[in-house]
């Protein structure tokens, strides 16, 4: 499984924009960059996912470097419900279980 | 709400009882994972199903842990003999077959505390 590497963690403030790094080198080409996130005490929850371009949707945007060598999550406007725990994860697109392989993530924290 | 549902959401036990978790996932998601997450750790997969079949099981998932999908809907994990270190948070996710890297939904998870 092609590997990602994110920072343990990170601090932020509420209302200011929120910059997510991952370095994923070693991607393939059918290789898709999956976000999540866990807050405290749930399950993961979806974030947001791309393939080549960047993408927005209503929790974020993601921002892919045109080699797909690296990807930055970026919350535009941070809350303090957005502290949590966020994992960069690359999902191939083939055939079988396409199962997610967590690492250990980047815990946010966000200072009111 | 018709999440993945998981129960107990705690269960406590001695240890070398068996326990069991129950998964129900979305209704029509024919793709069901169990994961297994310790503290200050991201989630390890365990297993996946696909309809009944349970296509793929991690090397994690040692001789005392079964799990099954009898009719492609709810899904049980049973540990028997549980050990100290089966203590853990036992996720399960599913998602609809059709959507090719599309986002997995997870439940909340059954806390497993073992004595």
């Amino acid at each position: 499984d092609a590997k990602t590497t994110q920072p343990n963690s990170m601090e932020s403030n509420e209302e200011e924009p929120v910059h997510l790094p991952c370095n994923h080198s070693t991607i393939s080409g059918t290789d898709y960059i999956h976000w999540y996130r866990q807050l405290p005490s749930q399950g993961p929850e979806y974030v947001i996912h791309g393939l080549t371009s960047n993408v927005n949707n209503r929790m974020a945007s993601l921002a892919i470097a045109e080699d797909r060598k690296s990807s930055t999550l970026i919350l535009h406007r941070a809350t303090l419900r957005d502290a949590a725990v966020y994992y960069c994860i690359l999902r191939p697109l083939i055939q079988g279980a396409q199962k997610l392989v967590f690492g250990q993530g980047t815990r946010l924290t966000i200072n009111p | 709400d018709t999440g993945v549902s998981q129960d107990p959401r705690h269960k406590i036990t001695k240890r070398g009882q068996n326990v069991t978790f129950r998964c129900d996932p979305i209704s029509e998601h024919n793709r069901l994972y169990w994961y297994r997450q310790t503290l200050g750790q991201g989630p390890e997969f365990l297993t996946y199903f696909q309809n009944e079949a349970q296509l793929e099981k991690s090397r994690l998932l040692s001789d005392r842990f079964s799990a099954e999908r009898p009719k492609g809907s709810f899904s049980t994990l049973e540990i028997q003999r549980t050990e100290q270190g089966d203590s853990a948070m036992y996720l399960c996710a599913s998602r609809p077959g059709q959507a090719s890297g599309g986002e997995l939904f997870f439940g909340e998870g059954s806390r497993l505390t073992v004595l």
